[in-house]
């Protein structure tokens, strides 16, 4: 079953809003990832992080590897109608990625 | 330079019926993945290749089968459809390790 929390499920916001969302896991990953999925797309990868209470920026983006290993964090900054869509986390365990259920965002213009 | 493809895009399937799910890749990459994504439940990994020659079962591997003869090609199967099978699937791969890996664009599949 699903071992990843995400958090909160959808959003609603207004353009120019910052926006934050997290994923919460009761084991440890050595890698955190941030996706991002259009209607109708495969997820692409945003972010990835490698190491406990790493803090990484991709553009409007900031993402954050807990130190506990256990949660990671995601912020966009200044929100514009493009950034719709589902955000999905990802650990990695061994070979394999373990996904969230993905916080679906929607932005009022 | 393609990425990843996947094919069919969509299709639609009667109880029982068989069909194959293709993946394709253009990057040499030695990771392939199949997920399945259900409304709410993110994706789950259903079968997954480290290399041809070889796969392993995910998550959710029952009623899947998987081979990977070729190192570009990645294919899943479907014996006997089930409704509940009905999905859109993923296809990734990865060059080295998992962390980085790239989609294809799906399929879906309804099973009626």
């Amino acid at each position: 079953g699903q071992q990843l929390n995400q958090s909160p499920q959808s959003m609603f916001i207004q353009e120019g809003e910052d926006v934050s969302m997290n994923c919460t896991s009761s084991s440890i990953f050595n890698t955190w990832l941030w996706y991002k999925q259009d209607p109708g797309e495969g997820p692409v990868l945003l972010i990835a992080l490698y190491k406990a209470g790493e803090l990484t920026s991709n553009g409007r983006l900031t993402a954050q590897f807990g130190i506990t290993r256990k949660d990671s964090f995601l912020n966009i900054s200044a929100s514009i109608p493009s950034d719709v869509g589902i955000y999905f986390c990802a650990g990695q365990r061994r070979n394999k990625l373990v996904f969230g259920a993905g916080t679906i965002l929607r932005v009022k213009s | 330079n393609a990425g990843v493809t996947q094919t069919p895009k969509f299709r639609v399937l009667k109880t029982g019926q068989s069909m194959t799910l293709l993946c394709a890749q253009d990057m040499n990459h030695e990771y392939m993945y199949w997920y399945r994504q259900d409304p709410g439940m993110g994706l789950r990994l259903i079968h997954y290749s480290v290399g041809e020659g070889t796969t392993a079962k995910g998550e959710v591997p029952d009623g899947y089968n998987v081979s990977r003869l070729k190192k570009q090609n990645f294919l899943l199967g479907l014996e006997s459809a089930a409704p509940s099978q009905t999905s859109v699937y993923f296809c990734a791969s990865a060059q080295s390790a998992p962390t980085t890996q790239y989609f294809g664009p799906g399929t879906r599949l309804l099973v009626l």
